[in-house]
């Protein structure tokens, strides 16, 4: 039940294209969902986060959509550049459990 | 802009030997975090660390795992001795303190690569 699933496990995207990142999970009493972007050899960026009261979040080229009754959420990138080109995690997070839940990770890859 | 530091960057060490991984959270931050990263695989919640002292552990955290906070400004991570699946990627993250409470942002360090022999 804190698991947290995330799909696809790899994209490859042309640039200036979207690139869609789906995640799900169980747990109802998760209340934050972060999303991390993380280059090789580095430790994971706080990207963008959503709280489950608000169904879209939208920060420059990157949106959160969430869908409380599906228990689904998902990461955007608009125009989609090479430098995008990174490992992705969703996370989950509830502050009774003081601890992130990580999904599996996406690798993108955007394309010239 | 402030950032969360890790050393060293890589530690290398034989089965059976302890370690101890050094982190320096941002300042002000109240609320500390190791994950650990096998290589390849998703970041795996470790332990969280509030008001000095343990908040949650995961099953991975067990007896030959310690965490301290030596003075205002460390957190490390200590393994007693070693095996060879504790070779991972070790991230420590921090958390400042909102005044309605918790605040949920953690922020990463840039890890530590340890390899056991």
């Amino acid at each position: 039940q804190q698991q947290v699933k995330q799909s696809p496990q790899s994209l490859i995207v042309q640039k200036g294209g979207i690139s869609i990142i789906n995640c799900a999970y169980e747990n109802t009493a998760f209340d934050y969902f972060p999303w991390y972007q993380q280059f090789p050899g580095k430790g994971p960026a706080l990207l963008i986060a959503i709280r489950p009261d608000v169904s879209e979040k939208k920060e420059g080229r990157f949106t959160i959509s969430f869908n409380k009754s599906a228990k689904q959420f998902s990461l955007h990138i608009m125009d989609s550049q090479p430098g995008d080109s990174a490992t992705y995690f969703c996370a989950a997070f509830t502050g009774t459990a003081s601890k992130l839940t990580f999904g599996t990770g996406t690798r993108l890859q955007v394309t010239l | 802009e402030p950032e969360v530091t890790q050393t060293p960057s890589h530690q290398v060490t034989q089965m059976g030997q302890e370690v101890i991984l050094r982190c320096v959270p941002i300042s002000n931050h109240l609320y500390f975090y190791w994950y650990r990263q096998i290589l390849g695989q998703k970041v795996e919640f470790l332990v969280s660390f509030y008001n000095n002292e343990i908040s949650e552990k995961s099953e991975i955290f067990d007896d030959q795992f310690s965490v301290e906070r030596p003075d205002g400004s460390n957190f490390t991570l200590k393994i007693r001795s070693t095996k060879l699946e504790d070779s991972a990627m070790y991230f420590c993250a921090s958390s400042p303190y909102r005044t309605s409470g918790m605040s949920y942002e953690q922020y990463f360090g840039p890890g530590t690569r340890l390899t056991v022999t």
